[in-house]
Parts: structure tokens; C-alpha cells; sequence
């Protein structure tokens, strides 16, 4: 079966210390790739995509995020993280080519990322 | 910047109530969609809709269904609010998978 797994359910990271978030995923093919963000009460904002080709993928925020096809992985990174970092972070797939599976991201269950002073 | 907005933040409602939760998207996307997020299962797909007054269940469509008669507006109906249903429900549009752009939510409580 499809599926998108985030094994970090919480993570707590003292500001200033780098950040790594891991996404593994499931699916015959490679998916699309994505990272969500969603601050306290907010909705979700996208951070970056990969849909193909340089498997190090730069977004917003001061984020990256690295494509390891051998290892079925899209794990997001952060040098140096700030107060505002503090929020969940979501992993999302959707299957590439197929019509009638186009609308359908399919999304981890997050992680919840504590930054300490 | 695309706009999508929920009609309410924070919704109370009894069981056996009717419930409705409105979305408006101000980008002139054709494609919208309903997602329930609960702890630990992240976000999952209720519905979605391609084009005005078509739709298409998602992954969980059961006790909900959906309305989209303008382009902009897409509202998520709940027959008869249940328990199990308290939750935070997120509209999103966009063109495709790749660029859905999400509302700030509605948290349902149903008592």
C-alpha cells in the first residue's frame, strides 16, 4: 500500500542548532514531493517541491530538502533554526501521470518542532 | 497572493445539527478541496472538485458531502453532525496537486 511516514512525531531543538525532518514514502513510482508548514492556528503554507531533477531542492525559509530515490526519502533540513521555526511540519506525496489520482496528496502525520531558547 | 478563506475560525454545534463550512478562493482555480486533520493522522482528503458542481470523494468522504455551484466557493456539508466528527477541517485550492493553497481552518466542535 501507498503510504507517507514521518517517524519523528515531536522534536525539540535548542535555536540556532540545525534541523533535519525525515519523510520516507511508499509508491510504485516516484511521487511529487512536498513540505508543509502550519504555525499555531494557521493553515498550511508550502515550503518547497520536487517534481524532478537536482535532488536538493531549496525553499522558502531558509529550508532545504534532499531526494534519495535509493532510500525512498525526503528529508528537510534547516542550518540554523529561529524561535518563529517552531510549528508542525508535514511531508506530502502525490503520484505522478496518473488522471484520475492527480487531486490527492497524501500527507504524514507531521512532526511538532519545539525550538528552546 | 492567493486568498483562501474558511468562513469560520471556531464552530460549535450539537449532534444531529446541520453543518455547514464555507470556502472562498479569490484565484480563479478550478480546483478545490476538503481535508479533516486529526493528531497523528495528519491531513486526510474528504472531497474534492475539479470544476464547478463536479466532485469526487476522497479518502474519507462518509457522513460529509459537498457543494460547489460557483467557481470560487465550495462548501462542505455535514448531514447530521456527529461526535466523531469534531475536528479541524482545511479547505484548499489550486491547480492540480502541486500548488494547493490551504485556508486557516475551522475547528469543529460537535457536542
Amino acid at each position: 500500500a501507498q503510504s507517507v511516514t514521518q517517524p519523528d512525531i515531536h522534536i525539540t531543538v535548542s535555536e540556532g542548532a540545525s534541523l533535519e525532518l525525515r519523510c520516507n514514502y511508499s509508491y510504485g513510482a516516484t511521487p511529487y514531493l512536498f513540505w508543509y508548514v502550519q504555525s499555531p492556528g494557521q493553515g498550511l503554507q508550502l515550503l518547497l517541491k520536487y517534481f524532478s531533477g537536482d535532488t536538493l531542492v531549496q525553499g522558502i525559509k531558509g529550508f532545504e530538502a534532499e531526494f534519495k530515490r535509493s532510500q525512498s526519502s525526503f528529508n528537510l533540513r534547516k542550518p540554523s533554526v529561529h524561535w518563529s521555526d517552531a510549528a508542525e511540519y508535514f511531508c506530502a506525496v502525490a503520484p505522478q501521470g496518473t488522471t484520475d489520482s492527480w487531486g490527492k496528496l497524501q500527507f504524514g502525520a507531521g512532526t511538532q518542532v519545539v525550538v528552546t531558547p | 497572493d492567493v486568498k483562501v478563506t474558511q468562513s469560520s475560525r471556531y464552530l460549535v454545534k450539537r449532534t444531529g445539527e446541520k453543518v455547514f463550512l464555507e470556502c472562498v478562493q479569490d484565484m480563479d482555480h478550478e480546483n478545490m478541496f476538503w481535508y479533516r486533520q486529526d493528531p497523528g493522522l495528519g491531513l486526510r482528503l474528504i472531497y474534492f472538485s475539479y470544476d464547478v458542481k463536479m466532485k469526487e470523494k476522497g479518502d474519507i468522504p462518509e457522513g460529509y458531502s459537498v457543494s460547489r455551484e460557483k467557481k470560487e466557493r465550495f462548501s462542505l456539508i455535514l448531514e447530521s453532525a456527529s461526535t466523531n466528527q469534531t475536528s479541524m477541517y482545511l479547505c484548499a485550492s489550486g491547480r492540480l496537486a502541486r500548488e494547493q493553497y490551504f485556508g486557516p481552518g475551522t475547528r469543529l466542535t460537535v457536542t
